[in-house]
């Protein structure tokens, strides 16, 4: 099947600094790409709409100068934590989208950031 | 807007035996409707989709699902478990095929005991 490969897997940074998370679709072409947020025992909660060329879609209450998102390939989308506090620290999730008539969601594995 | 209750947080399982997740949705219409399996650290998985037509749906490893309108429920299904299922378990309804308006669960953590 198709992979989605993302990077780093867990990150520790200190606070103030800033910290980026790649989303790469290794085999297929991605026109949208989301990106998700899972707290503890919780759900995940979608943060943002990437779109290849176009300025991201931010879900209501998501910062958009604090979780930059950059989409400028068919199969890489970023997206950077800058100024990083504590409680930033979460496990966040990318999902592309196969294009085609029927659209498939596949998900990267996680990055696991702590902010100290 | 839509939203989607798992109301079991963690289930234990013995290995071998038939296994049933439960997920209920609300929404006006018909949804779309996914399971997906989490294994620690790492992303989500597949394990099938509801659009349309037949309501039982087979996915992958064994698993199937049954959506029921008029329960307006979603409940997963393995008939024998195996040590290696054992992950959690997320139920999401989306408004489109497109992915676009998924709204996950909480999650199920499936333990399997010997």
């Amino acid at each position: 099947g198709a992979v989605v490969s993302q990077h780093p897997s867990r990150v520790i940074c200190k606070s103030g600094t800033s910290v980026k998370i790649e989303c790469r679709s290794l085999d297929f072409q991605a026109t949208t790409m989301f990106w998700y947020r899972q707290f503890p025992k919780q759900s995940l909660m979608l943060m943002a709409t990437s779109n290849e060329g176009s300025k991201a879609t931010y879900e209501q209450g998501v910062e958009k100068d604090k979780f930059l998102i950059n989409h400028a390939s068919l199969t890489l989308s970023t997206l950077t934590v800058t100024s990083a506090h504590p409680e930033d620290s979460s496990f966040y999730i990318c999902s592309a989208i196969s294009r085609g008539p029927k659209p498939e969601a596949f998900f990267g594995q996680g990055t696991r950031l702590t902010v100290v | 807007a839509q939203s989607v209750t798992q109301p079991d947080i963690h289930i234990t399982v013995s290995e071998g035996a038939s296994l049933e997740l439960r997920c209920n949705y609300s929404y006006g219409a018909t949804p779309y409707l996914f399971w997906y399996v989490q294994s620690p650290g790492q992303g989500l998985q597949l394990l099938l989709k509801y659009f349309s037509g037949d309501t039982l749906v087979q996915g992958i490893k064994g698993f199937e699902a049954e959506f029921k309108r008029s329960q307006s429920s979603f409940n997963l299904r393995k008939p024998s478990v195996h040590w290696s299922d054992a992950a959690e378990y997320f139920c999401a309804v989306g408004l489109n095929s497109g992915y676009s308006t998924l709204t996950f669960g909480k999650g199920t953590m499936l333990l399997v005991s010997p």
